[in-house]
């Protein structure tokens, strides 16, 4: 399986509404996950099986989704919004990441 | 809230071995709900899955084929650690290296370490 995030990377600016795309090479259904990475940390979960929030996410952030088209959407980007995010397929081995999203200031 | 933190050497000589640690914190390697994997992530590259392991009763592990025949990861209930060795390392290996905590069924990354720089270098 591969995913396929688009764009790579793209430039906002705060309170902007921003919407990242993974397309997966097959079906998957809605078994995606969304994370957010900021520069030198670890991911963070922000949502999985396509449009669940994980606990404690803010919900300026909100996935969609099914079968092979994907988006995460942030409804207005705050400042720690900046960051690289990724798409993962759930309960396929091995385990796949998308390329990632980056999102940084305009 | 689980904590995980990596630790082991930054430093690897070429054709040796990878070894890591990861301590659990507020949460327990014996969870029945639970896998403990390992990713890495190449200087300002993408995500690499490693594989996961988890114990009940005894050790399971689910290894990525493109590591498979280097990787061997382990879990040490009575210190609440799980163990990642990566044999035959080259510079290709060189990564940031996380520990993280699996949502079993579902199989998405729930909580994550800080993770830890290894480079292998002569």
């Amino acid at each position: 399986i591969q995913l396929t995030q688009s764009p790579s990377s793209l430039s906002a600016s705060v309170g902007d509404r921003v919407t990242i795309t993974c397309r997966a090479s097959r079906d998957i259904g809605n078994y995606l996950a969304w994370y957010q990475q900021e520069p030198g940390k670890a991911p963070k979960l922000l949502i999985y099986t396509a449009s669940i929030l994980q606990s404690g996410v803010p919900s300026r952030f909100s996935g969609s989704g099914s079968g092979s088209d994907f988006t995460l959407t942030i409804s207005s980007l705050q400042p720690e919004d900046f960051a690289t995010y990724y798409c993962q397929e759930l309960n396929t081995f091995p385990l796949t990441f998308g390329g990632g999203t980056k999102v940084d200031f305009k | 809230q689980v904590q995980l933190q990596e630790s082991g050497p930054g430093l690897v000589r070429p054709s040796q071995t990878l070894s890591l640690t990861c301590t659990v914190s507020d949460g327990s390697v014996d969870s029945s709900v639970h896998y403990w994997s390992w990713i890495r992530q190449h200087p300002d590259k993408g995500l690499e899955w490693i594989g996961y392991v988890y114990y009940i009763g005894s050790t399971h592990h689910n290894y990525n084929p493109s590591l498979r025949s280097r990787v061997t990861m382990s879990v040490e209930a009575s210190k609440n650690q799980f163990s990642l060795d990566l044999s035959s390392v080259t510079a290709a290996d060189t990564a940031v290296y996380f520990c993280a905590r699996i949502r079993q069924q579902l199989t998405y990354f729930d909580s994550w370490g800080r993770g830890t720089l290894v480079t292998v270098s002569s």
